[in-house]
């Protein structure tokens, strides 16, 4: 069974220029969360799906972010125009419907020049 | 508002047992989670309590008190590849819908 992946790895631009983040979550898994670290602090929840419905977007830190989750599959994260503390490590998790645990994905490490 | 403290740092020798402690605080409290994060990877599920007690899972084990607002991560037969960051989470619906509330990790180094 694949994991959950995410892309791209590594992103680096410049302050004011949009950046989008992909997630893809393990097949079936209704559950998609979008967390954000910060280095050497916590795991902050941003936002969290439940098929293509947006359940709890309540930690997203600004109308600069966006996400999407397209016909309950893939999801998309853009950062428009992107500031200098946005920089950090964006994570995606899956679960399935009822279960607790969540699979991380490896995160996009974002850095804003 | 919800907030969770857990120990920056610990060191421990291998074939020890160590504890993270993880206090929290929150209105809608479901249950504990707790993740593991080797440096540059994702963070991995091991355990979850959402009754009072202890769980078992190899050689770890996890540990929740609601009345304490409370859990532990009991680590034993250390091993040096349990080097890594531990983080615990709350499972809140305090704002109405489930969220995972995460604290800010705690560093566990293993010396040979």
């Amino acid at each position: 069974e694949a994991g959950v992946t995410q892309f791209p790895s590594h992103s680096v631009i410049e302050k004011g220029q949009t950046v989008t983040l992909r997630c893809d979550p393990i097949s079936g898994h209704d559950n998609l969360y979008w967390y954000r670290r910060v280095m050497g602090k916590e795991i902050k929840f941003l936002l969290h799906f439940v098929k293509e419905s947006k359940q709890d977007e309540s930690g997203m830190p600004n109308n600069r972010f966006l996400a999407e989750r397209t016909g309950g599959t893939y999801s998309t994260l853009k950062v428009q125009p992107a500031e200098l503390e946005d920089s950090g490590v964006y994570f995606c998790a899956s679960s399935p419907s009822g279960k607790e645990t969540q699979y991380f994905g490896p995160g996009t490490r974002l850095l804003v020049l | 508002g919800q907030s969770l403290e857990q120990p920056s740092e610990v060191t421990a020798v291998e074939g020890a047992i160590v504890q993270i402690n993880c206090t929290y605080q929150t209105s809608g409290f479901y249950g504990l989670s707790w993740y593991q994060q080797h440096d540059g990877g994702a963070p991995t599920f091991l355990s979850y309590n959402a009754l009072d007690g202890l769980e078992e899972t190899g050689r770890f084990s996890s540990f929740l008190s609601r009345s304490d607002s409370y859990g532990y991560l009991l680590l034993q037969e250390l091993q040096m590849k349990d080097s890594a960051s531990y983080f615990c989470a709350v499972r809140d619906r305090s704002s109405g819908t489930y969220k995972y509330i995460f604290g800010t990790g705690t560093r566990l180094k293993v010396l040979a």
